[in-house]
């Protein structure tokens, strides 16, 4: 199957400072690609849908200004947690469509965020 | 809008049990049904789907799930669990996007 690389896989950041998370499409071309927050315990939860070209778009209740994320290419993807605190802490994952359609997505590795 | 429920948080099982792990989803349009596995602090791992036709589906390790779409049913199967089976499973429903709306999530512990 297709390859989603995240990157980091861990980090851990001070309170106050930014951080970002890549997501790259290895071997598919991704206009597409999804960000999920999943808290210790909980479910994934879909946080924005990330276009290549133009604008996210955000889940309701999530913050844009804290959460920016940039598609600047097809294979490409950056979540960037802004002025992190420690309510940030959270594992982040993001996905990819192949193809752009619903039939399988692909995973990254996942980014676990602690924020002191 | 589109909403799955995982029936059971946890389900312990001892090994070589069969295990049903149950879903319920909500749509109002076609949608794609998935079930994956996430062992700690690591990604998902797609263990299978249904997008159309059959609806017995067979995913990898042993595991399967039917598609009924009267009772808005995906349920995973396995006949015989091992203890490397623990983990926690995702059901999940996507439309034409590829936008994932996931259930609650099972922990299965599979005791020796």
């Amino acid at each position: 199957g297709a390859v989603v690389s995240q990157h980091p896989s861990r980090v851990i950041c001070k309170s106050g400072t930014s951080v970002k998370i890549e997501c790259r499409s290895l071997d598919f071309q991704a206009t597409t690609m999804f960000w999920y927050r999943q808290f210790p315990k909980q479910s994934l939860m879909l946080m924005a849908t990330s276009n290549e070209g133009s604008k996210a778009t955000y889940e309701q209740g999530v913050e844009k200004d804290k959460f920016l994320i940039n598609h600047a290419s097809l294979t490409l993807s950056t979540l960037t947690v802004t002025s992190a605190h420690p309510e940030d802490s959270s594992f982040y994952i993001c996905s990819a469509p192949e193809g752009g359609k619903g039939t399988e997505a692909f995973f990254g590795q996942g980014t676990r965020l602690t924020v002191v | 809008a589109q909403s799955v429920t995982q029936l059971d948080s946890q389900v312990p099982v001892f090994e070589e049990a069969p295990v049903e792990l149950r879903c319920n989803y909500s749509s109002s349009v076609s949608v794609y049904l998935f079930w994956y596995v996430q062992y700690p602090n690591q990604g998902l791992q797609l263990l299978l789907k249904y997008l159309s036709g059959s609806t017995l589906v067979k995913g990898i390790n042993g595991f399967e799930a039917e598609f009924n779409k009267s009772q808005t049913s995906f349920h995973l199967r396995k006949p015989s669990v091992h203890i490397s089976d623990t983990a926690e499973y995702f059901c999940a429903v996507s439309g034409y996007t590829g936008k994932l709306i996931f259930g609650q999530g099972t922990t299965l512990q599979v005791k020796p």
